[in-house]
């Protein structure tokens, strides 16, 4: 089966412009994760999707961060104003059930903010 | 927020050595688990551990949950090149909350 998909792979933007992740998780699965990643840690929960409702979102910085999972598939996250200090790698992540914790990652977004 | 201490940071390691890391926290955890990231992909569930005291394999890999519940160890046995990575603990406490260790990087020595 296909893995989690993610697009763009590298993002260069300029601070102050905005930008978009996108998502496609593995079929059939209903949760959805996004994370995270700076350089040297792991990764941070941003917010967690149990089909197309966002039931954990206490981590998104809500001032510049949205995210939505129209028809409970695919997810676009967006931060706009970037900031320097957005510059990470966003991770997403999907499982099949409820409290399933060894989802699946995607291979992420590379982020960088100048 | 809360923490997970990994240790070490990073290995330089020859192939066909042992590798032991380990991840303590101050905070009891109901789970432990482990992964792994390679450059430019995102992490791997490699084991998962449900019970204090439980010792789980997965291949050349075997890992430990803590007595105490607030550590974890995992060790690779005689080491190959792709072991080389980030290895990554995260602690569950509550049923979706996953808290991260920074990783250990594992190096092989040419």
């Amino acid at each position: 089966e296909a893995g989690v998909v993610q697009s763009p792979r590298y993002k260069i933007i300029e601070k102050k412009q905005p930008v978009a992740f996108w998502c496609n998780p593995i079929s059939g699965h209903n949760t959805l994760y996004w994370y995270r990643q700076n350089l040297g840690q792991g990764p941070e929960l941003l917010i967690r999707y149990e089909n197309e409702e966002a039931v954990d979102d206490s981590q998104l910085p809500k001032d510049r961060f949205s995210a939505e999972r129209l028809k409970g598939v695919d997810s676009t996250l967006k931060i706009q104003p970037a900031e320097l200090g957005d510059s990470a790698v966003y991770l997403c992540a999907s499982s099949s059930r409820q409290g399933s914790y060894g989802y699946t990652f995607g291979s992420g977004t590379r982020l960088t903010v100048v | 927020g809360q923490q997970l201490n990994q240790s070490p940071q990073s290995m330089f390691i020859q192939e066909g050595e042992d590798v032991s890391m380990n991840c303590t926290s101050s905070s009891i955890f109901n789970t432990w688990l482990w992964y792994k990231q390679d450059p430019g992909e995102g992490p791997v569930l490699l084991i998962a551990l449900y019970k204090a005291g439980e010792l789980t394999s997965n291949g050349r890999l075997t890992a430990q949950f803590g007595i105490t519940r607030k550590d974890s160890f995992l060790n690779i046995s005689a080491s190959i090149p792709s072991d080389v990575g980030i290895y990554f603990c995260a602690g569950l406490q509550l049923i979706y909350q996953l808290i991260w260790g920074a990783g250990t990087k594992l190096i092989i020595k040419p």
